[in-house]
């Protein structure tokens, strides 16, 4: 059974360049939430999908965005990248809407992102 | 701000010994977990507490939440190297949207 899946591994992008960060979720995972970690923080929760549409958002700006598909597997847009948005940046799956309903959360490698 | 936040920051033990981490809360919460991750990879599920819960252990691991004090704590017990790792708590809470929030970590150290 895999689990969550995240891709690329590692991306360098510059200033002012749009990326996009893909999620598998684990089988059986209906829902998929993202989260920046800078170094040495928490995670920062970034929004929530479920049913192809966002549930919750964190407190992040409109550069970020995202997208759910059909199968689960969701995507992370970032536009206009700024020096700050250098993170590791995390994908969690789970039955469902994990804050409600206390179910588990499941996390991906995560996708290191580097802003020159 | 409504983060757990764990106490202590780092945390240096030798193999064998306990170790106790805590995070503390400031709204009331739905569930709360527990998450280790090292170093710059994805975090591990260690293990949830619901908010109607006082105590849970899995294997060396035991939680514990106190919803009037707004706290939680984990214990690791008979500490092994490979238990080096960042420790994280997470809680979910009505009055946020239930959202995720995570606290800063606690950087454990198990020394062989």
């Amino acid at each position: 059974d895999a689990g969550v899946t995240q891709s690329p591994t590692h991306l360098i992008k510059t200033r002012g360049q749009q990326v996009t960060l893909r999620c598998s979720p684990k089988s059986g995972h209906d829902t998929v939430s993202w989260y920046q970690q800078a170094l040495g923080q928490g995670p920062q929760f970034i929004f929530q999908y479920y049913e192809e549409e966002e549930r919750q958002r964190g407190n992040f700006p409109d550069r970020f965005s995202g997208h759910q598909f059909p199968n689960y597997s969701s995507e992370l847009n970032v536009n206009a990248l700024l020096l700050g948005d250098s993170a590791l940046y995390l994908c969690a799956s789970s039955p469902g809407l994990a804050g409600a309903l206390g179910n588990e959360q499941f996390f991906g490698p995560g996708t290191r992102l580097t802003v020159l | 701000s409504q983060q757990g936040e764990e106490d202590p920051q780092a945390l240096s033990i030798q193999e064998g010994e306990n170790a106790t981490m805590n995070c503390s809360y400031k709204t009331s919460i739905n569930n709360l977990q527990w998450y280790r991750q090292n170093s710059g990879r994805g975090l591990v599920h260690l293990i949830l507490i619901r908010s109607n819960e006082r105590e849970k252990h899995s294997g060396r691991l035991r939680v514990t939440l106190d919803t009037s004090k707004k706290s939680s704590s984990l214990l690791i017990t008979a500490s092994r190297a490979a238990d080096t790792a960042s420790y994280f708590c997470a809680t979910a809470s009505p009055n946020t949207g239930n959202q995720f929030y995570f606290g800063t970590g606690t950087s454990l150290t198990v020394i062989p």
